[in-house]
């Protein structure tokens, strides 16, 4: 089945700690994304990448870093310098054409939720 | 700078009845508007997009209309069912390729 996974579900850290989030897609999509869910906001966007060995900083990458290796993967780290780590995290990919057609339409994972106590 | 806005944040209404969220947006400079269907701890589920030449999509219960130039679009839900009850959002492709996002409005349908 084509699809993104993410993993693990829920990830609990203790502060200080370095954690990475994996995003993974079997979509041949060229573009993923990673964005963070808050309660009561929108999805803000941290990281994303049109291609191999190329990524850009999104509205709130202060803390994050992130890979992009192979196409299929998209691997984010929160670091200890993010000073509210604790969130809903949503990797995302599309087809990557920058066209106002679908191929900006956006598939997402199912999360991970990451506590940092 | 592009901002979106869903109002109402929460919703509440009887099984059956028919019922609209709203979505508006500042800059009209956009490419396409999508909904999306978020269930409680779970990923997004694309339910419609509609392109910027465009003035509605239809897919089954749900039609979404797109007004460019007010700056408005809106979700339909026809016969509304306890299974649609889940966090609706918004997001507009802006000028930069870029998806801005609405907070969502929380759908409780009650049987």
């Amino acid at each position: 089945d084509g699809g993104i996974t993410q993993s693990p579900k829920y990830l609990f850290r203790k502060e200080g700690q370095n954690v990475t989030l994996s995003c993974e897609q079997n979509l041949n999509h060229d573009a993923m994304y990673w964005y963070r869910q808050d309660p009561g906001q929108g999805l803000r966007l941290i990281y994303y990448s049109q291609i191999v060995n190329d990524f850009q900083k999104g509205d709130i990458a202060e803390g994050y870093s992130v890979s992009r290796e192979k196409k299929e993967s998209f691997p984010l780290t929160v670091t200890s310098a993010q000073k509210n780590p604790t969130a809903f995290y949503l990797c995302a990919s599309s087809p990557g054409q920058r066209t106002s057609g679908r191929g900006n339409e956006q598939y997402f994972g199912p999360g991970t939720r990451l506590t940092v106590t | 700078k592009q901002e979106v806005t869903q109002i109402p944040a929460a919703l509440s209404v009887p099984e059956g009845e028919n019922l609209v969220l709203n979505c508006s947006f500042t800059d009209s400079a956009i490419y396409n508007l999508q909904w999306f269907r978020q269930d409680p701890g779970k990923g997004l589920t694309s339910l419609l997009l509609i392109q910027s030449s465009q003035r509605e999509q239809t897919s089954g219960r749900l039609n979404a209309s797109l007004d460019k130039s007010s700056g408005r679009s809106t979700l339909y839900i026809a016969a509304s069912q306890p299974g649609d009850s889940a966090t609706y959002l918004c997001a507009v492709l802006d000028s930069n390729y870029q998806l801005i996002w609405g907070a969502g409005t929380k759908l409780i349908i009650k049987p």
